[in-house]
């Protein structure tokens, strides 16, 4: 199975803060990657697919990319709206498999 | 417009048999490309991935559950079920389905159901 290593677990940040969240995957995944927004007592939205491209409606200050393994989420000047789970989930291969989450939350 | 709901019975007792029902509308499972997924997450924990059907009716199973799942569908209806045998308390989780959809790549739930709460007690 493929591995999803989701880091950092907590991310207290300030409003206004640019702050990122990254995701290893264990083997190579291609672009098969995406990240998901997730409010408390509701469902994930899905924020970015294919590892960069933004999903309609998501704010452009929300931004994918890839290095190498290594996929990340950037928001770039946060809003009070932003603080949530986030998830990635990787879709190159059965079983899918998400990330372990990140909570978002006000410093 | 897209939408999914899951029904399910709330709550069962240990060894028993989960039924879940998805109910969707603003597309078919007969349709080329079409697909539908089960996603579950215990309280306060992280998503994990279960089954997902296609409209061809091939079917792919998370083999952390092994054998307990059965997905299958009825596109008459717009539906998806999804169904685990011999239940146990760490089975407690809320259920969501989700569409899935397959243009020049997949692309794996892009739309969720509110999910459904289930509890596993004795």
């Amino acid at each position: 199975d493929i591995q999803m290593t989701q880091s950092p677990s907590s991310l207290p940040a300030s409003l206004g803060d640019r702050v990122t969240i990254t995701c290893r995957a264990s083997q190579d995944i291609g672009n098969y990657l995406r990240w998901f927004q997730q409010k408390p007592g509701k469902s994930p939205r899905l924020m970015i697919y294919g590892a960069t491209n933004l999903a309609a409606g998501v704010p452009s200050r929300f931004s994918g990319s890839r290095s190498g393994s290594d996929y990340s989420l950037t928001i770039s000047s946060l809003e009070s709206e932003d603080m949530a789970d986030y998830y990635c989930l990787q879709s190159k291969e059965s079983p899918l498999t998400f990330g372990s989450g990140t909570k978002l939350e006000i410093k | 417009q897209v939408t999914l709901k899951e029904s399910g019975p709330g709550i069962l007792q240990p060894s028993q048999t989960l039924s879940l029902t998805c109910t969707f509308s603003g597309f078919s499972l007969s349709t080329y490309g079409m697909g539908v997924g089960w996603i579950r997450q215990p309280s306060g924990k992280g998503l994990e991935w279960l089954a997902n059907i296609w409209w061809d009716d091939d079917k792919y199973y998370n083999p952390s559950l092994k054998n307990r799942l059965t997905i299958s569908k009825d596109t008459s209806n717009n539906q998806a079920f999804l169904k685990i045998t011999n239940v146990d308390t760490a089975d407690t989780a809320t259920y969501y389905c989700a569409r899935i959809l397959i243009t020049t790549v997949p692309h794996y739930f892009d739309y969720w159901g509110q999910g459904v709460m289930v509890t596993v007690s004795s």
